[in-house]
């Protein structure tokens, strides 16, 4: 059973400061791995996605990186800012059934501050 | 597009009670799935489903039914309502094709509370 966890749970860090947030997960049987990120009250946005046979994801500010064979992503964020405050969430695609699914972290919880 | 839509946003109910949360896509997405959150904790697969009149079990489906009779709608019921279905529920879809390039949509979530 795939098992996924982010550490650290809570981050709180000065704006300005790069700063990176830890996955890992148990099986590498995997489709792709991908970073959601969760305003409180509000739904999930996809921020990136790691197909499996690739290494790294970049968009803006935001880098992800997947090591499939040691189990571990990070996503690397620079130059924060408060409006990064968020949870982070890690999900895992991998095969179930008839589809495919995600298997969440429960994520870490940032805070920018000025 | 609105994307995914879930109503109501909030619920109370009394134990044993039922209710149905909706959810709609109008991305014409043929994968859609319901996950719930509890607090502080990672999302969960109740079910899901590959297209209209195909659904199937994810890791937690006890205490849940659903329904596809269209490729927009995906609705969740609750039959006889426990304290322990207190979380927020996601619904969420996905394109057609490869499921490594492509990512899920989120619905904004229903808060439900079993009292």
């Amino acid at each position: 059973k795939q098992e996924v966890t982010q550490i650290p749970a809570a981050l709180s860090v000065p704006e300005g400061e790069n700063l990176v947030l830890n996955c890992s997960f148990t099986d590498s049987a995997i489709y792709n791995l991908q970073w959601f990120r969760q305003d409180p009250g509000k739904g999930l946005t996809s921020l990136l996605l790691i197909q499996s046979s690739q290494r790294e994801q970049t968009s803006g500010r935001l880098n992800a990186s997947l090591d499939k064979s040691s189990g571990r992503s990070t996503l690397y964020i620079a130059a924060s800012q408060p409006g990064d405050s968020a949870t982070y969430l890690c999900a895992v695609g991998s095969h179930t059934g008839t589809a495919s699914k995600l298997t969440f972290g429960t994520g870490t919880r940032l805070q920018v501050t000025l | 597009n609105a994307g995914v839509t879930q109503t109501p946003k909030f619920r109370i109910l009394k134990i044993g009670q039922s209710m149905t949360l909706q959810c709609t896509q109008d991305m014409n997405h043929n994968y859609m799935y319901w996950y719930r959150q509890d607090p502080g904790m990672g999302l969960k697969l109740i079910y899901y489903s590959v297209g209209a009149g195909i659904t199937d079990k994810g890791e937690v489906p006890n205490g849940y039914n659903v329904s596809r009779s269209t490729t927009e709608d995906f609705p969740l019921r609750l039959e006889l309502a426990a304290p322990s279905q207190t979380s927020v529920y996601f619904c969420a879809s996905r394109p057609p094709g490869g499921p490594t390039e492509y990512t899920q949509y989120f619905g904004p979530g229903t808060r439900l509370t079993v009292l």
